[in-house]
């Protein structure tokens, strides 16, 4: 069975700086997928960022990035220029390949953007 | 877009009782599951559909039940509710494998 890490429950970050949300991973598969889901308060779940295990580019999305390190199972996400509307729930989430579209999540990580 | 619809945002519930949840999508998806979302423990899957009438047991299928009778819709049944399902609980739908989940907002349920 897989097993998702957030180490951080809970972080802050000043408006326009630059934060980094950690993930570590823990399976045997050599090929899956990896996801960044965010959740603004009392607003739906919406996905950040994905990236597939077998590509060694770090994915980006305008000021979304990760740090994949597959060697270490470590999926990190760094947010430049860190908005006000950042401030939400982001959820690190593992899916293996074959298995059906599902998906297991981190427990989580609230980020608040200080003004 | 795509829109993922649960029926209540709130729901309080007594001991006992059998409750509905229900969930519809409006993109034609396959894939339709049910999740529940725990402070530190982030979103666990209680069951999952990829097909009409088809189910899948997630990591904590134990007090719920399920039915997909039409490809939009997928309900989460409690036969019998238990203080210990107290929780939100996130219906998600997907088209294929390794691409996005859609959620909906959410149901905050309350048993007393």
């Amino acid at each position: 069975a897989q097993t998702v890490t957030q180490s951080q429950p809970e972080m802050s970050v000043q408006e326009a700086e630059t934060v980094t949300l950690s993930c570590t991973y823990d399976t045997s598969e050599n090929n899956y997928y990896l996801f960044w889901y965010k959740q603004p308060p009392s607003r739906q779940m919406i996905l950040v960022i994905r990236q597939e295990a077998y590509k060694q580019q770090n994915a980006t999305e305008n000021r979304f990035s990760v740090n994949f390190q597959k060697a270490a199972k470590s999926f990190s996400l760094k947010i430049s220029d860190s908005q006000l509307g950042d401030t939400a729930m982001y959820f690190c989430a593992f899916e293996r390949v074959n298995a059906g579209n599902m998906l297991t999540f981190g427990g989580g990580t609230r980020l608040m953007v200080k003004p | 877009d795509v829109k993922v619809t649960q029926s209540s945002r709130y729901l309080v519930k007594r001991t006992g009782e059998k409750v509905f949840l229900e969930c519809v999508q409006d993109m034609d998806h396959e894939n339709m599951f049910w999740y529940r979302q725990d402070p530190g423990l982030g979103l666990r899957l209680i069951y999952f559909s990829y097909d009409v009438k088809m189910k899948e047991k997630g990591d904590i299928p134990e007090g719920y039940s399920v039915s997909r009778e039409k490809k939009e819709r997928f309900s989460l049944i409690l036969e019998s509710a238990s203080t210990n399902q107290t929780s939100m609980y996130l219906c998600a739908s997907g088209a294929d494998v390794s691409y996005e989940q859609y959620f909906g907002p959410g149901t905050r349920l309350t048993v007393t």
